[in-house]
Order: C-alpha cells, then structure tokens, then sequence
C-alpha cells in the first residue's frame, strides 16, 4: 500500500499543453519533494516545499503543497518533449522519505 | 564533482544466492541512504545511516537482508538467500546531513534480477 497516492500513473500530451499531476495522502509531511527520473538514472530533486499552502515555481514548472501538509500538485506550462520523464512525490517524516508509485509523462513532439 | 556511485549496475543470480551491493556516497555526506524500486512502485525506503549513529534499519523488507557502512563512507547492502520478489533496482542516496533541507542525491541503481 502506498503512503502517497499519485494520479494520473500515465500522462501522454501533445507539446505545448499544459499537464498537472497530483499527490494526495491521508498522512501529515514535514515537507514533500518532487523528484523527476530518467530511464537508467536514479531521480533528481526538483524542488521542496515545506509550508502549507506554499507554491514554487521554476520556469515552466508550478509546484503546490496543500493547506494541511497532505497533498500536493505539479502543473506544466506549455510542456516539451524534455519534460518527458517520470515524476515523483516524495513526503518527508521521522527523517525518510516516503515515495508515491510516480507518473509517468511523455511529451509528443 | 564525483557523485554518487554504484556497483555493479546490474546483476543476475540464480535464486537462493547471496548478493552484496556497492554505494559510493559524495565524500563529505554523513547521511546515507538505500531504496528499493520494483516495476511500477515507487521507491520503497530500506535504510539509512548517518554519521556514527545507530541506523534505522526499520524499512528492511526481512532479515535476509543488511547493510554496513564502513568508516563512514562505502556501504554494502547484502542480500542472502536471494528470492525472485528481491528483483528490483536498488538505489543509494546520500545527504550533507539529516533532516528537510538537505537534499538527497541518488546513484543510478543496481538493477538485480533473481532468477
């Protein structure tokens, strides 16, 4: 059973649209990541968020943490097709991190 | 910089052999950490180690499996009597320290298969 549920498990857009891929948990996080991992590779952090209600952004990437520390959201503006990847949630607690099963994103060019 | 390496990057045994698991953290890093990641799981925490504490060995999956961390820096994940469900990628992190705001960075992962 996973800690973290992410949804969609798969995404295949067009380049140019926008995409959003969530994370929802029934736990309270310290802080919850957001990793990005390519075939053969281990997984990258993208960025952390620690406050609830707290959005970052980084270039075309929007990342959200809920009011209650629980879930979290990744909007994609104007995707291409580097984007294409495997993305990650990961929520922090007692110092481990707990990892949703990812979604898998594909960018058509 | 060099970052976190692992060896060897693949590797197949029959079932019901040991296997032992190289991670090489960043030099510096007091934490480190091993997952587990099966086809279409996420990474499952295994392990982690930080400076000369005692480990939180609580997410090892059974007692076939352990893990060192010599002098504070190679750690060895082994795995005995290896089963078909052991298959996965087992990916080593390390950290500058414990704790939010210390970012992992992950090696490439062994990918094991048992057969």
């Amino acid at each position: 059973t996973q800690l973290l549920e992410q949804s969609p498990q798969f995404l295949s857009i067009q380049e140019g649209e926008n995409l959003t891929v969530y994370c929802n948990s029934s736990s309270v996080f310290s802080s919850l990541q957001w990793y990005r991992q390519e075939p053969g590779e281990g997984p990258v952090l993208l960025v952390t968020v620690v406050t609830g209600g707290e959005v970052k952004k980084l270039k075309r990437l929007t990342f959200q943490f809920g009011d209650a520390r629980k879930d979290s959201s990744l909007h994609i503006t104007a995707a291409q097709p580097g984007d294409t990847g495997l993305y990650l949630c990961a929520g922090e607690g007692d110092y481990k991190l707990s990892f949703g099963a990812g979604t898998t994103v594909t960018v058509r060019a | 910089g060099a970052g976190v390496s692992q060896s060897p990057s693949n590797k197949v045994t029959e079932k019901g052999k040991d296997v032992e698991l190289r991670c090489d953290p960043i030099s510096g890093h007091t934490a480190l950490y091993w997952y587990r990641q099966s086809l279409g799981q996420g990474l499952e925490f295994l392990i982690y180690f930080q400076g000369n504490s005692a480990p939180d060995k609580s997410g090892l999956p059974s007692d076939r499996f352990s893990a060192e961390r010599t002098g504070g820096s190679v750690s060895t994940l082994t795995i005995q009597r290896t089963q078909q469900e052991d298959s996965a990628v087992y990916l080593c992190a390390s950290s500058p320290s414990l704790g939010t705001g210390y970012e992992q960075y992950f090696g490439p992962g062994t990918r094991l298969t048992v057969t």
